[in-house]
């Protein structure tokens, strides 16, 4: 099993382009998740999905839009990008029960120049 | 607005010293409290999931209580190596949300030999 895989794992974009951030689990999880890093911040979450067809604003949605297009994939669109934006995402899913552990993915590394 | 805090931010030990961090979380809607351990480079891994008040977990050197009347959860490492340098995060599960964390900054532990 390869669990939760991230692509691409690093991209530099210049301010106002778009881009997709895609994530895949093999788990057959019903829920899984969008988080940004920043230094001094911790993980925060962007968007959430809690089954294929469902998806929540997390903390910090502004600037992001997020399909679920199937149980396997989550996507992450930045339409627009901005300098702000420059951060490294997670995605994660969990298993069915909403105490279980998150599994993260290796992240992707984005630079907004 | 939800918060967690985490204390102390940054932790330098000798190897083989025993050390402890705070994660301090709010007392009300509680549902779980993660501890996942994040190494440079790599993606967080679930070290514990604890729901109970008066919950004590081990996982070989490392061992985590729970207090959720008060609000705060311990994670102990005893007999440090420098394999346990990492980031070590705390999250707090908001009951029947979806299973969402809030994250807490992290406490970043340093081992030298």
């Amino acid at each position: 099993n390869a669990g939760v895989t991230q692509t691409p794992k690093f991209q530099v974009l210049k301010t106002g382009q778009s881009m997709t951030l895609q994530c895949a689990q093999d788990m057959n999880h019903n829920s899984m998740y969008w988080y940004r890093q920043d230094p001094g911040m911790g993980l925060r979450l962007i968007y959430y999905s809690a089954s294929e067809g469902t998806t929540d604003k997390g903390e910090v949605p502004n600037g992001y839009n997020v399909s679920r297009l199937n149980k396997r994939e989550f996507s992450l669109r930045l339409e627009s990008a901005a300098p702000s934006q420059t951060s490294v995402y997670f995605c994660a899913s969990r298993g069915d029960r909403e105490d279980y552990e998150q599994y993260f993915g290796p992240g992707t590394r984005l630079t907004v120049t | 607005i939800l918060n967690v805090e985490q204390s102390p931010q940054s932790l330098h030990v000798q190897e083989g010293d025993s050390t402890n961090f705070t994660c301090s979380f709010p007392s009300s809607n509680f549902y779980a409290l993660h501890w996942y351990r994040w190494e440079t480079a790599k993606s967080p891994e679930a070290l514990f999931v604890m729901t109970l008040n008066g919950d004590e977990k081990k996982k070989g050197r490392i061992s985590a209580t729970l207090n959720t009347k008060e609000g705060y959860s311990y994670l102990y490492i005893k007999g440090s190596q420098p394999e346990d340098s990492a980031t070590y995060l705390c999250a707090f599960m908001i009951y029947n949300q979806g299973g969402k964390l809030i994250f807490g900054q992290g406490t970043e532990l340093s081992v030298k030999p």
